[in-house]
């Protein structure tokens, strides 16, 4: 069935590094990748998405990229601050006929910055 | 504006007793919903879907069940709870025109103990 793999589970770096968080996705038929973030004990929030006709976008600090052919998209956070320290989700479009929605969520990535 | 409400925010159930969550959605029509299940430590989990009254879709074989006997109302529900089933259950929405659009719920942390 459709899978994503996200890669690390969890990452720990000095404020002002960058962090990195890759995700694999296994439906070539999948079109539209979103990020999320979740607080602890809250709700996830899209923090930036791409379509698959894009390669890169960014937003400030955030930029995700996308390679169809390898089927596999990553998130860059620069310059992280403390705030930054959540759980990461990444997903994918499940390439279904019809209009469903349905999205497919990677295993998360715990992103601790350290003050 | 829409919003979604989801409750109640935390329950402790026993082993075999039953189990209801709801989730209501204000300012939209017919709007997609689902039931997404996070196991501590682990990714979202798609349980249920639905793309309008009485439709229900079921990603993964369990004891879980799920209705939506008005527009903006899904509920979870199981006849007997397994120490499994805890876990931190969401809701979310999104819409035909946006349909991977989800806004999700507050959540709710089910212990079954």
């Amino acid at each position: 069935g459709e899978n994503v793999e996200q890669h690390p589970s969890t990452l720990s770096v000095q404020e002002g590094d960058s962090a990195v968080i890759k995700c694999t996705y296994s439906d070539s038929a999948s079109n539209y990748f979103p990020w999320y973030k979740q607080e602890l004990g809250k709700r996830p929030q899209l923090i930036i998405d791409i379509r698959s006709n894009v390669g890169e976008k960014k937003d400030q600090r955030i930029a995700v990229t996308l390679n169809k052919t390898a089927k596999h998209f990553s998130l860059h956070i620069t310059e992280t601050q403390p705030e930054d320290s959540a759980v990461y989700f990444c997903a994918a479009s499940i390439g279904y006929p019809g209009n469903t929605g349905k999205l497919i969520f990677g295993q998360g990535t715990t992103l601790q910055v350290k003050p | 504006s829409q919003t979604i409400h989801q409750w109640p925010a935390t329950l402790v159930q026993p082993v075999g007793s039953p189990l209801s969550l709801e989730c209501t959605v204000e300012g939209t029509s017919n709007p997609n919903l689902y039931w997404y299940r996070q196991a501590a430590g682990r990714g979202l989990q798609l349980l249920f879907y639905s793309v309008g009254i009485g439709q229900i879709s079921s990603e993964v074989p369990q004891n879980l069940s799920a209705s939506r006997p008005q527009d903006r109302q899904f509920i979870l529900s199981s006849k007997k709870l397994l120490l499994s089933d805890s876990g931190f259950y969401l809701c979310a929405w999104s819409t035909d025109r946006r349909p991977y659009g989800y806004t999700f719920g507050s959540g709710t942390r089910l212990t079954v103990v």
